[in-house]
């Protein structure tokens, strides 16, 4: 079955250290990979998309993540994080067999939840 | 609406009793999701509407549930004879029918309802 893991369930960071957090999808075709981000007491909003193209995506907030179709990654980065950057994070992703009629679900990671020490 | 909405945001009910949790998409979003967060856990995938059909239940975990749209717009997923393991967040989310061939359109995601079974 089509699954995704997130290695780091907690991570603890100072202001202005780097942050990447980990991604791997098991699922050898297709895939639109995604990240989402829940900041407290508010809903999931979506941080960065990849489609297809250049495997270096942008998103919001000066994330980034990297999709590496060899090792099955889309790890997300920030080289300086901020006390607001303190949320859980979540991978997901979309296999295109599913796509395009049958399905559209969003397969997500447990999630990481991080937090920014001021 | 601007965002995905639901209600209630939070429903205590008794094991046995039976609930109904609504979800109010996007304006002109065809398709439509519900999923649930227990606990610890990631999001799992429970229904995918387009229209008001519903070509994948597969994430519907047992008869006890159920979910039906109307008129394109909103959603109700109803929960019979509720048990203790039903305790999650259930998310609602909805997408645009028009997106780049080979992608999948960005889900939109509600403020969740907080179902606890007592």
């Amino acid at each position: 079955a089509q699954s995704v893991s997130q290695h780091n369930h907690h991570v603890i960071l100072s202001e202005a250290a780097s942050l990447e957090l980990g991604c791997n999808y098991s699922y050898g075709g297709t895939v639109n990979l995604f990240w989402y981000v829940q900041y407290p007491g508010q809903h999931l909003q979506l941080l960065l998309k990849y489609f297809s193209g250049d495997p270096l995506v942008k998103g919001i907030k000066g994330f980034e993540a990297e999709f590496i179709k060899s090792k099955f990654s889309f790890n997300l980065r920030k080289p300086s994080v901020q006390w607001s950057d303190t949320a859980e994070y979540f991978c997901a992703v979309i296999t295109l067999a599913n796509y395009g009629g049958a399905t559209n679900k969003l397969i997500f990671g447990t999630g990481t939840l991080l937090a920014v020490q001021p | 609406g601007a965002g995905v909405s639901q209600s209630p945001s939070n429903k205590v009910t008794e094991k046995g009793k039976d609930v109904e949790l609504r979800c109010d998409p996007i304006s002109g979003h065809t398709a439509l999701y519900w999923y649930r967060q227990r606990l610890g856990q990631g999001l799992e995938f429970l229904i995918y509407f387009q229209g008001n059909s519903a070509p994948d239940k597969s994430g519907l975990p047992s008869d006890r549930f159920s979910a039906e749209r109307t008129g394109e717009s909103v959603s109700t997923l109803t929960i019979q004879r509720t048990q203790q393991e039903d305790s999650a967040v259930y998310l609602c989310a909805s997408s645009s029918p028009f997106f780049p061939a080979g992608a999948a359109d960005t889900q939109y995601f509600g403020p969740g309802t907080r179902l606890t079974v007592l």
